[in-house]
């Protein structure tokens, strides 16, 4: 079974500061790995996503992320945090079989101080 | 644009009363998902339906229903059954079910409250 932890509830970072939000999966063979982001009220969207080659990705908004393998890891990254950053991050990791089924991080609250 | 459509936004019933959430894509997108959203909790899956008229089952079906009878639409019936039916309840869709490194899309949600 596909399993996927997000370890922080909460972060509050300063506008301009860095930001790394954590993501843990549990997948037997090769993960395919999404980023999604969630503005209060609305729908997901998603940031980026990995399923093979460069193990550094670069999504939207300036954010990125880098799988890696060993650590069972894909943690999320910007170098320098806008408030409009402030929203709800949900990691997921998909399936290889399982109807394409996605399984979701309970994830994790972003919020910007100015 | 094509997207995801999913109304009312905000719903309100009396307990013991069914209720249907409306979701329609105009993606040309298979595959068809509905997620319940609890604070704290993340997405869980209800419902999903890789092609018309075939639907599964995900890990908290009971208290819903649903049907796909086009490949654009896919309600989400919350019965009198669903213990603990408020919620926001998002709609996603896929290229296709089997298509696991596409990303879903995603509508902006219908939030239930039952009193």
């Amino acid at each position: 079974a596909q399993s996927v932890t997000q370890p922080d509830i909460h972060i509050t970072v300063s506008e301009g500061a860095s930001l790394e939000l954590r993501c843990n999966y549990s997948y037997g063979a090769t993960p395919y790995l999404f980023w999604y982001v969630q503005s209060p009220g609305q729908g997901l969207q998603l940031l980026l996503k990995y399923f093979s080659g460069d193990t550094l990705v670069q999504g939207i908004k300036g954010f990125e992320a880098e799988f890696k393998r060993s650590q069972s890891s894909f943690n999320l990254r910007k170098p320098s945090v806008h408030w409009s950053d402030a929203a709800e991050y949900f990691c997921a990791v998909g399936a290889s079989a399982n109807a394409g089924k996605s399984t979701f991080g309970d994830g994790t609250t972003l919020t910007v101080k100015p | 644009d094509g997207g995801i459509t999913q109304s009312p936004k905000y719903l309100f019933r009396k307990e013991g009363q069914n209720v249907t959430l409306s979701c329609e894509q105009n993606l040309n997108h298979d595959a068809m998902y509905w997620y319940r959203q609890d604070p704290g909790q993340g997405l869980r899956l209800i419902y999903y339906s890789q092609i018309v008229n075939d639907f599964q089952k995900g890990d908290i079906a009971e208290g819903y229903s649903v049907s796909r009878e086009k490949k654009e639409s896919f309600p989400l019936t919350v019965t009198s059954a669903q213990k603990n039916p408020t919620a926001f309840y998002l709609c996603a869709s896929r290229v296709y079910s089997d298509s696991y490194n596409s990303p879903l899309h995603f509508g902006n949600g219908t939030r239930l409250t039952v009193t």
